[in-house]
């Protein structure tokens, strides 16, 4: 069964690194997403992406978070500059239509430490 | 105030109950998403609605849209149903951006 990928699964920086997360969303999904969710907290919505561009980034989703598609199987989230407040599980999710249609895929995540 | 609603916050019942998680919203919506996330944090997508109710083997989705209010049941539960479940909601001015409850933990003893 098809499923999206992320690597790495933990990844350790010191505050003021950029780090980029990587994830491979399934392959005939057109829609693309980040979301976070700070220990115990709620799951947060940061961007979507549709035909290589944003299509909606919450207020979270600042000048140092950027998305990229470099090629035609992985999406990535780049943070320019880690806080300690990044630290996060940071989940990928992709769907073939956009929400208000169809149920999201997600990634197993990838857990943010800043230290 | 929190626009998604859920409770109970904690729900421990013996195998074989019949669960029932609730979930109000405060906002208009165009669709709602029921997701379980297991205790290593993955999170897998159970139901979309917008209306009515669906049905997935031992689980059941609800809708109300007139009272802003969705349930999800799960029938004859069992163990491996112990995870965190999350309503979430599609506000009808984004097409994109879910707004996600808190999630309620389950724990089904044996």
């Amino acid at each position: 069964e098809p499923e999206v990928t992320q690597t790495p699964s933990h990844q350790v920086t010191q505050m003021g690194q950029e780090v980029i997360l990587r994830c491979v969303p399934i392959s005939n999904h057109l829609y693309f997403y980040w979301y976070r969710q700070i220990l115990g907290q709620k799951v947060e919505f940061l961007v979507s992406f549709y035909n290589n561009e944003i299509s909606e980034k919450s207020e979270i989703f600042d000048d140092q978070f950027s998305v990229e598609r470099p090629d035609g199987s992985n999406f990535t989230l780049k943070i320019r500059s880690t806080k300690l407040e990044d630290s996060a599980m940071y989940f990928c999710a992709s769907s073939e239509l956009a929400v208000a249609y169809n149920e999201q895929f997600f990634g197993p995540g990838t857990r943010l430490t800043v230290l | 105030k929190n626009e998604v609603e859920q409770s109970p916050q904690n729900l421990t019942a013996q195998e074989g109950e019949f669960i029932t998680i609730n979930c109000s919203y405060s906002v208009g919506i165009s669709a709602l998403h029921w997701l379980q996330q297991h205790p290593g944090g993955g999170i897998v997508s159970l139901f979309m609605l917008s209306s009515g109710k669906k049905k997935h083997g031992r689980l059941i989705a609800t809708i109300n849209i007139q009272e802003k209010h969705s349930s999800l049941h799960i029938t004859a539960s069992h163990p491996r149903d112990s995870a965190v479940y999350i309503c979430a909601v599609l506000h009808m001015d984004s097409n994109y951006q879910l707004i996600w409850g808190a999630g309620t933990k389950l724990i089904i003893k044996p």
